[in-house]
């Protein structure tokens, strides 16, 4: 069956310091792949996507490549800020389906 | 910009109560989706509805029932809580339910069941 594992949390980094969250997945055929973030108190948002293998995905100082031959799609960021403390989730969409399958989540705490 | 809007933000129920939680979304959206979260098991999905009069069921429908309304409103019934309904829900829509697409998600509801 198709699922997504991420790393558990927390994630403590001090400001400036770089990041981090694996993310492996099991899927047939050639899923979409997404990195939401959840602020405290809000919903999720799409924080970046990759729709095929090699490619990258960035926003925000974010990035994450979509690695067929590893089943992977690790989120990394350079220097993270203290207003980048949330939780991120990984998540892939199958082929001819409406579902969107998400990781347990990982909380990141940025401490100045 | 309202985008998707969800009610009540709080709830507490006694086990057995019901009640609905209620979504709409102001963006034309085709598809509307329930999603549970709970500690360490991410999102599940409960229903989506792909498009106006149609609805299925996601990982984890029992206890649950939806209505799409029209195109704006997509609603969750819990005709008898329980407390395993303990849980944070999220209403989320999409243009079209294709793959790439990325989900607007409402700011959830938090729901007890005593």
């Amino acid at each position: 069956g198709n699922s997504v594992t991420q790393m558990e949390g927390p994630v403590t980094l001090s400001e400036e310091a770089f990041l981090t969250i694996n993310c492996t997945y099991t899927a047939t055929g050639y899923p979409s792949l997404f990195w939401y973030v959840q602020y405290p108190g809000e919903g999720l948002q799409l924080l970046l996507k990759a729709t095929k293998a090699d490619d990258k995905g960035s926003n925000k100082g974010f990035e994450a490549t979509y690695r067929k031959e590893t089943t992977s799609f690790h989120l990394e960021k350079g220097s993270v800020q203290v207003s980048d403390s949330a939780v991120y989730f990984c998540a892939l969409r199958p082929d001819s389906s409406y579902k969107l399958i998400f990781g347990s989540g990982t909380r990141l705490l940025v401490r100045p | 910009n309202a985008g998707v809007t969800q009610t009540p933000k709080f709830q507490v129920l006694k086990t057995g109560q019901s009640m609905t939680l209620q979504c709409a979304q102001d963006m034309n959206h085709n598809s509307m989706y329930w999603y549970r979260q709970d500690p360490g098991m991410g999102l599940r999905l409960i229903y989506y509805s792909a498009s106006e009069g149609t609805t299925d069921k996601g990982e984890v429908p029992n206890g649950y029932n939806v209505s799409r309304l029209n195109k704006r409103e997509f609603s969750l019934r819990l005709e008898s809580a329980a407390p395993s309904q303990t849980s944070v829900y999220f209403c989320a829509s999409s243009e079209a339910g294709r793959k790439n697409e990325k989900l607007f998600f409402g700011s959830g509801t938090q729901l007890s069941v005593l």
